[in-house]
């Protein structure tokens, strides 16, 4: 059964930094591309940032660009998610995504992880 | 970049009646090469993190039962619930992976009229 645990989330003051974690079960982890997808309390989805399968390629939505940074261990089957100067709007629900081999679908996702920027 | 607006917003359908929602992208998202549109549907109940239901506009992934039908091409897309049962009551989510940034629609809330 293909399971993504999130942890890392919580509350940290504008300008701070947050590191996400996601264990991935179930599944070949170095097989896949993986991703962050975040929703914003009572709002839509947006994709974050996705990694390939060995970590050499990477694509990050403009509003994280030099900010956040998405990498991966293979051995460990997880993959992280950096955050620094956090802002406001970056409060949301983190989720780890698996996507599905060739195209940007989100096939499996995790329980999510409350990420809450505030002073 | 492609943005995907859904309507409506919200919907209120009596058990066992149809429930149909569009989704429509600023741009096609039919790729001429393989005439495959990049379109899927996600579904999120309350709570929880969301389903993948359909994928190429009308594929439903497997175990999503075929009370959901998927359909369109090019911008306009629909998503067909025929017979509407208590535990579809979610936000449904159109997404497109034709090109980057890999937009969402913003959401339209199902409920039980």
């Amino acid at each position: 059964e293909v399971q993504l645990v999130e942890s890392g989330g919580g509350l940290v003051q504008p300008g701070g930094s947050l590191r996400l974690s996601c264990a991935a079960s179930g599944f070949t982890f170095s097989n896949y591309w993986m991703s962050w997808v975040r929703q914003a309390p009572g709002k839509g989805l947006e994709l974050v940032a996705n990694v390939n399968q060995d970590g050499s390629e990477k694509y990050y939505v403009d509003s994280v660009k030099g900010r956040f940074t998405i990498s991966r261990d293979n051995a460990k089957n997880s993959l992280y998610l950096q955050m620094n100067s956090l802002r406001a709007e970056d409060t949301a629900v983190y989720y780890c995504a698996r996507v599905v081999i060739g195209v940007v679908i989100f096939d499996y996702w995790g329980q999510g992880t409350l990420v809450t920027v505030s002073s | 970049d492609i943005v995907m607006t859904q309507s409506p917003d919200s919907l209120a359908v009596s058990l066992g009646e149809r429930a149909t929602i569009n989704c429509k992208s600023s741009q096609s998202v039919l790729y001429s090469s393989n005439n495959k549109n990049y379109l899927t549907w996600y579904q999120q109940k309350p709570g929880q993190p969301p389903k993948l239901l359909i994928y190429w506009a009308s594929t439903r992934e497997y175990g999503v039962p075929d009370r959901f039908s998927g359909s369109g091409s090019g911008t306009d897309f629909t998503l067909t619930i025929s017979s509407l049962q208590a535990e579809d009551v979610a936000v449904y989510y159109c997404q497109q992976y034709y090109s980057t940034p890999y937009s969402f629609g913003q959401g339209t809330k199902l409920e039980i009229k």
